[in-house]
């Protein structure tokens, strides 16, 4: 079966500072990987996502994340993180052929100003 | 365009007793997959349907049910309420398949259990 794991629960940053946020799935087969965000009192919504070709992939608001599949891993990065960034951050992972996508607990960013 | 719609926002029930929450998905939108979201196991995938048929299945006892309408419409259920039911249920839409197509995400009802 697949899961996600999301190794940081809380992570607390001061503005401009780098972010990088860690994802691993179990999942021998080949995947499709996202990373969706819930800023506070909004929507879940997709952050960007990973089919097939170039492993590094960019998101909205300058997110980035990178598929290392030996690793099978998918963290997301940001160069530098504002205050707007504050937010709950989810990995998910679906299985080819499947029409299930298996989320990550999240992780809770909070941006110091 | 409008988009995901629930109702209700909130509720509160008794336990033991059951409860449907409705989702309405974006017009056109003929998938809808349903998550219970708690703080302790973050979203776990209820089921999906497409076409009035349930396409999908997650890890939940048979308490937990769901249908969908010609118009898309769909409801959950959840029969014989127990405290651990207490969360955020959230309905998503999409035009069909999710990993073909983005999903949607509405606002969600929050269901305690007392």
């Amino acid at each position: 079966a697949q899961s996600v794991s999301q190794h940081n629960h809380h992570v607390i940053l001061s503005e401009a500072a780098s972010l990088e946020l860690g994802c691993n799935y179990s999942y021998g087969g080949t995947v499709n990987l996202f990373w969706y965000v819930q800023y506070p009192g909004q929507h879940l919504q997709l952050l960007l996502k990973y089919f097939s070709g170039d492993p590094l992939v960019k998101g909205i608001k300058g997110f980035e994340a990178e598929f290392i599949k030996s690793k099978f891993s998918f963290n997301l990065r940001k160069p530098s993180v504002q205050w707007s960034d504050t937010a709950e951050y989810f990995c998910a992972v679906n299985a080819d052929r499947d029409d299930k996508i298996i989320f990550g607990k999240g992780t809770r960013l909070h941006i110091l100003p | 365009k409008a988009g995901v719609t629930q109702t209700p926002r909130y509720l509160i029930k008794t336990r033991g007793q059951q409860v449907t929450l409705s989702c309405s998905p974006i017009s056109g939108h003929r998938s809808v997959s349903w998550y219970q979201q708690t703080p302790g196991q973050g979203l776990q995938f209820l089921f999906e349907y497409f076409s009035e048929t349930q396409r999908n299945k997650g890890n939940f006892p048979g308490r937990f049910s769901g249908r969908q309408f010609s118009n898309s419409r769909s409801e959950m259920n959840v029969s014989t309420l127990e405290l651990g039911d207490s969360a955020l249920y959230l309905c998503a839409s999409s035009l069909d398949r999710v990993v073909s197509y983005e999903q949607y995400f509405g606002p969600g009802t929050r269901l305690t259990v007392t």
